[in-house]
Order: C-alpha cells, then structure tokens, then sequence
C-alpha cells in the first residue's frame, strides 16, 4: 500500500447498529495515525491519535485499534446514533489523508 | 482562545485572478498546512510549514504558492487561479508533525469562474 486507503466509501446503518470501518496505510516509517470525524458543513474535528502497535483508544461509544506492523487501523462506533452520521478520515504518514468514509445513520 | 482562523469564508474569483487565502493560529504551533477538498478526495495536502521560514510542497502544491514569515499566519496565494481550483480549503496547524492532532481552520469555498 503505497497511500492510505479507507474503506467503505460510505455506509448506511439503522440507529442502534454497530458498525466498523478500516483505514489501511504503509507500515514502514510509521509515525502516527490519526482518525477524524467531519460532519457536514463543519471543519474535521481530531478523535484519536495512534503510535504504539496494540494500541486501543475509546471516546464514549466510538474506539479505535491500531495494528503498525500490517499496517490497518479499525473505527468501531457501539450502538450507533444519527448524530454519529458524519464523514471520517484517517491521517497516516507525512499528514496525509485517505478519502474518508461516509455514515449515514438512519433513525 | 480563536484557535486558527480563516478569511475569507467565500470567494468567487475569475479566471486568471489572483488572491490569497489567509490563516492565522494563536496556540504556538510550528506546523501549519493547506488542504483542498473535493468530492470523493477527501483532504489533499497542498503545501506545508514545519516552522517559521520552512516551506515545502504536499501533494498538489501547482498553482499555489506560500510562505511562512511568522509561526502565527500561513497565508495561501493563488498566481492564475483557474477553474480547477474551485474547491473548499482548509487551514490547519498542529503542535508538531505527525504526531499530534491537526487544528483545522473553519474553511474557504472558492469558485472560479
């Protein structure tokens, strides 16, 4: 993987589904991963920060995991909200950013 | 605390104008950066400052130019602007590079004509 990647592209859930996404990036000269969240209309607001292989960060009902040496990072969003629609991005080497997945939370 | 700030908002240009895009922060950060969003591209990195009087190219930096005299303000010029250029910038600064989170500017949705 030369740049990072995010997949989905979009995702459509009902209100109360958990659901996951993974943002891909090169495992050599890894510094950071950063997940963002972007709500529409709205400037991208920072939710983790990542450096260790192993690590796992969790803000309310949103988490993250980070595997360096495979070079992936999994979102989990427990019991998902339509607050939670919005876009997120993640952010590897030289503050890059993949293209970023949409969720769309219907009630 | 104003964190970064952007001007202006909105901006119709013509072709073949110039402008330039301001940011400013008020919270010491050496790194600074422009980043154009466009639809299915997510955030592309246009030119980035690690400090006071260091530039250096992102990804798509044709068109643009920067400088950065202060730590506070990183302003964008665009020489010709063109209507590839239509876009939303952001403006955003961090403590350091790459390993702490990006502050973003609250954006400037340009068009050209």
């Amino acid at each position: 993987i030369l740049n990072v990647e995010q997949s989905p592209q979009s995702l459509h859930v009902q209100e109360g589904d958990s659901t996951n996404f993974t943002c891909s990036f090169p495992s050599s000269n890894f510094y950071a991963l950063h997940w963002y969240r972007w709500e529409t209309a709205k400037s991208p607001e920072a939710l983790f920060v990542m450096t260790l292989n192993g690590d796992e960060k969790k803000k309310g009902r949103i988490s993250a995991t980070l595997n360096t040496k495979e070079g992936y990072s999994y979102l989990y969003i427990k019991g998902s909200q339509p607050e939670d629609s919005a876009t997120y991005l993640c952010s590897c080497r030289d503050m890059r950013f993949g293209a970023g997945t949409r969720l769309t939370v219907k009630p | 605390n104003a964190g970064v700030t952007q001007t202006p908002k909105f901006q119709v240009l013509k072709t073949g104008q110039s402008m330039t895009l301001q940011c400013a922060q008020d919270m010491n950060h050496e790194y600074m950066s422009w980043y154009r969003q466009d639809p299915g591209m997510g955030l592309r990195l246009i030119h980035y400052s690690v400090g006071a009087g260091i530039t250096d190219q992102g990804e798509v930096p044709n068109g643009y130019n920067v400088s950065r005299s202060t730590t506070e303000d990183f302003p964008l010029r665009l020489l010709s602007a063109a209507p590839s250029q239509t876009s939303v910038y952001f403006c955003a600064s961090s403590s350091s590079y790459n390993n702490e989170k990006l502050f973003f500017g609250s954006g400037t949705q340009l068009s050209v004509l």
